[in-house]
């Protein structure tokens, strides 16, 4: 079946620095999307993409996906505390059902 | 715009016992979709629903989790009877509609199986 890849697992930033997840398939996607999670609630959109090669921003948050079709990246710059959280990739493939990572949890030192 | 609603936030209950969730989705979504998350681990599919009919039950455990969205709205997820690597979180999300559509998601349920 469809499978996601996010690693490392964990990532320590300090407050201010930019931060880069990456998320990566073994077979193609037709759309990423990338979810912030927060202790004791449901994932939180954060951004969509459609189309390969498409680089779109919300706010301080980037995300592109990859050309192959195979890959997406997320990357937030000057971090500030409440970025602290659990960081989904998420992705449909052929069978048009949403298929999860297992996620990043970053801590961002004050 | 209200969000995704789920009730109750919390439950705790022992093994054989039965349990239900409910949702109420965004208003007009049409598609609605129950996950259930384990701890360290990514949301996971058990059912999607299109208004009232079923579109993806693949994954949903049968001869113990059943679910219903009788009115093409609200929808309802039991567990009977339950077992204790039931203990997840239950998430519950609509989308406008079916294939590639961005989905929102509800606070979840938080079940403990003892």
């Amino acid at each position: 079946g469809q499978q996601l890849n996010q690693s490392p697992q964990s990532m320590f930033i300090q407050e201010g620095e930019d931060v880069s997840m990456n998320c990566t398939s073994s077979s193609i996607f037709n759309t990423w999307l990338w979810y912030k999670q927060d202790p004791g609630e449901g994932p939180v959109l954060l951004i969509a993409l459609y189309k390969a090669g498409e680089l779109t921003s919300n706010g301080r948050l980037t995300a592109q996906f990859g050309i192959t079709r195979k890959d997406s990246f997320l990357n937030i710059s000057a971090s500030i505390p409440s970025d602290v959280g659990i960081y989904f990739c998420a992705g449909t493939g052929a069978n048009s059902k949403l298929t999860f990572g297992k996620g990043i949890t970053l801590s961002v030192r004050p | 715009e209200a969000g995704v609603a789920q009730s109750p936030r919390y439950k705790i209950i022992e093994k054989r016992q039965s349990v239900a969730f409910w949702c109420n989705p965004i208003s007009g979504h049409a598609t609605l979709y129950w996950y259930q998350q384990i701890l360290g681990q990514g949301p996971k599919l058990l059912i999607q629903f299109q208004n009232n009919g079923v579109v993806d039950d693949s994954q949903l455990p049968k001869d113990r989790f059943s679910a219903e969205r009788l009115k093409g709205v609200d929808s309802t997820l039991k567990i009977q009877p339950a077992k204790l690597e039931d203990s997840a979180v239950y998430l519950c999300a609509s989308s406008l509609w079916t294939s590639g559509s961005e989905q929102f998601f509800g606070p979840g349920t938080r079940l403990t199986v003892l």
